[in-house]
Order: C-alpha cells, then structure tokens, then sequence
C-alpha cells in the first residue's frame, strides 16, 4: 500500500536552518491531510494539517503547503531547533477519516 | 493538556493467548481508532468505533479482533488468540468529531510481544 510515500526516510539539518519534509500521495479521493512528529517510545504527536480547500497552512515555526495537481504537501519548519529532531509522519484520509501514513522521515537537528 | 493514555506499556504473552489492550480516550471525544506499527514497517489502521459500533475496519482486523467501550471512558483492543505476527506496537486514538480539521491525537502505545 504505497498511498502516502514519503521518499526520504532520513533529513540533517543544522540548527537555525530550514527543514523540508516532503510527501507525495496517490488518491485523489484524499482531502485532509496532516503531519505527526513521533520521538521515541511515545505515540505520534499531532503537529499540523490542511484541508484540501486550501494551499498553505501556518502554525508558529511549521507551515504545509498543499499542491493538489502534484499530489504533494511539504512540511516546512523554519528556523530549525534541536528539539525538533524526531520522526515525522505524513498522513492522509478521506471521506472515511481512517489515516493513511507514509513511512516517516527521521530529522536530525545538529546544534 | 488532555491526552490518551495507554495500558500496559509492554505486554508480554504466549502464541494462542488472549490478550486485552486498554486505552483511556480524551475525555470530550467520540470516535476511537486503533492502529498497530509492525517493527520497520508504516503504522497502519485497524478500526474506528463510534456510538458503541465499529464504523470501519481494515482487512487486518479479521475476527480474532474485537473492540470495546466497556465503560464511559475505556476503549479496549482484544485479540482471542494471539499469533507471532501480531507483534507490533499499537497504537489507541481519539478524536472530538468525524469531520475535517479534527485531528486525531494517539496514545504512547503498547509494545505487544508474542513469543
């Protein structure tokens, strides 16, 4: 089931800079999509989302942006803290609201 | 900040064993889900349940599996006789509504080991 991919299974970025994380999905009939950080030992933390109404959403440090045609969303977190190393998960669903994940990025921070 | 609580951390259990994990939804919320993580592999759906019905399930969640609101705040995941492949990490969810914009929130999971 390769729904949701997320192609980069690892990302280092240095503190202060930009992180992108990326995913790409394959069904269309998806229109909520949301992005989850997971540290280790703990469940997935709900960081982000966006509707498919819209193009970009904007919480703090973390903004998503959509590109319905593309079939991606993009995480972008800026500026990166070593805190935010972790791994995040890209997830979807659609009209049955069950969540389809990727497989996850692992960010590292460096200080 | 509320949040979904999950019992026990780590269960531990024998091929053919029934086994009964234990979640504790957001107090507010309505709809509850499960999810398990095999090791190495993407965390996948099993179940949604709302109004004391599953309201969709997955291929995985055969009849060996079964969920339960018992009370007015535990959500239970039981699996009647366990195989080795259901190892996993599994994963207890909630949200407020069924609608856009209402994220679902997950426990810390439980490591479950089938030996």
């Amino acid at each position: 089931d390769q729904q949701v991919k997320q192609n980069s299974p690892s990302l280092s970025v240095q503190e202060g800079r930009i992180s992108i994380l990326n995913c790409d999905y394959t069904n269309s009939m998806f229109d909520y999509f949301l992005w989850y950080k997971k540290y280790p030992a703990e469940g997935p933390t709900f960081l982000i989302s966006i509707s498919s109404i819209k193009d970009k959403n904007e919480d703090g440090r973390f903004t998503v942006f959509l590109n319905k045609s593309a079939k991606h969303l993009s995480l972008h977190i800026v500026p990166s803290q070593p805190g935010d190393s972790a791994v995040y998960f890209c997830a979807a669903s659609g009209s049955n609201y069950k969540l389809t994940f990727g497989k996850g990025t692992l960010l590292t921070v460096n200080p | 900040e509320p949040e979904v609580t999950q019992t026990p951390s780590h269960q531990v259990t024998q091929m053919g064993q029934e086994v009964i994990l234990r979640c504790v939804p957001i107090s507010n919320h309505l709809y509850f889900y499960w999810y398990r993580q095999i090791l190495g592999q993407k965390v996948e759906f099993l179940v949604s349940f709302y109004n004391n019905e599953i309201s969709e399930k997955s291929e995985i969640f055969d009849d060996q599996f079964s969920v339960e609101r018992p009370d007015g705040s535990n959500f239970t995941l039981k699996i009647r006789s366990t195989k080795l492949e259901d190892s996993a990490m599994y994963f207890c969810a909630s949200s407020e509504a069924l609608r856009t914009n209402q994220p679902q929130h997950f426990g810390d999971g439980t490591r479950l080991s089938i030996l």
